[in-house]
């Protein structure tokens, strides 16, 4: 089975400085896809990114990107000028290739934003 | 995006009774719907996939027989949480897959917050 790991239970960054979120996987399969999901107070799960596995480049998503490290099996989440916006839970999750569609999600990462 | 809704968005129920929550997708048509349970300042664990038209699939651990779920429309799925106890109150979220989209992202429902009294 594959695991999800992010080793940050919280961070936290001043408004419009730069943090980086870490996860790491562990699969077998080549094929797959990362995801990173915010969840703010409301509760309401938000896609904040993906990669597919078989890309090299790395996605951006205006000030979300990622660094994708297929080979270290690593895909951490940089978010840059931070907003209070942003204060939240960040999940990782993985999506493999003979998982039917479901998600593997990490313990996820707590993010304060402060003025 | 697409929307998917979900209802009721809280509930408190005695226990011992039963309690149906419903899933959504409103602008498309979802063929596979996901359930996950979310304890308090936890992450979302997947409890079951539910395919139109089909058993559902439930994850180790899960016990079917109380966590009730129906896909009975592309539109729809349900799950009926019976005989409920104070240990399975918790945050239940629905996700919907929408085949219209590159990679067949899901999109998830706001979430229900269940209270066994």
């Amino acid at each position: 089975a594959q695991t999800v790991t992010q080793s940050q239970p919280e961070m936290s960054v001043q408004e419009a400085e730069t943090v980086t979120l870490s996860c790491t996987y562990d699969t077998s399969e080549n094929n797959y896809y990362l995801f990173w999901y915010k969840q703010p107070p409301s509760r309401q799960m938000i896609l904040v990114i993906r990669q597919e596995a078989y890309k090299q480049q790395n996605a951006t998503e205006n000030r979300f990107s990622v660094n994708f490290q297929k080979a270290a099996k690593s895909f951490s989440l940089k978010i840059s000028d931070s907003q209070l916006g942003d204060t939240a839970m960040y999940f990782c999750a993985f999506r493999g290739s003979n998982s039917g569609y479901a998600l593997n999600f990490g313990k996820g990462t707590s993010l304060l934003v402060t003025p | 995006g697409a929307v998917v809704s979900q209802h009721p968005s809280w509930v408190i129920c005695k226990s011992g009774t039963s309690v149906k929550i419903e899933c959504r997708s409103l602008d498309f048509q979802a063929t596979t719907m996901f359930w996950y349970r979310q304890f308090p300042k936890q992450s979302l664990m997947l409890m079951a996939t539910s395919n139109e038209g089909s058993k559902a699939t439930y994850e180790q651990g899960v016990e079917k027989d109380k966590f009730l779920i129906n896909h009975a429309s592309l539109t729809l799925s349900t799950l009926t949480v019976t005989s409920a106890h104070p240990e399975d109150s918790s945050f239940y979220i629905c996700s919907a897959r929408d085949p219209r989209t590159d990679g067949n992202e899901q999109f998830f429902g706001p979430g229900t917050r269940l209270t066994v009294l």
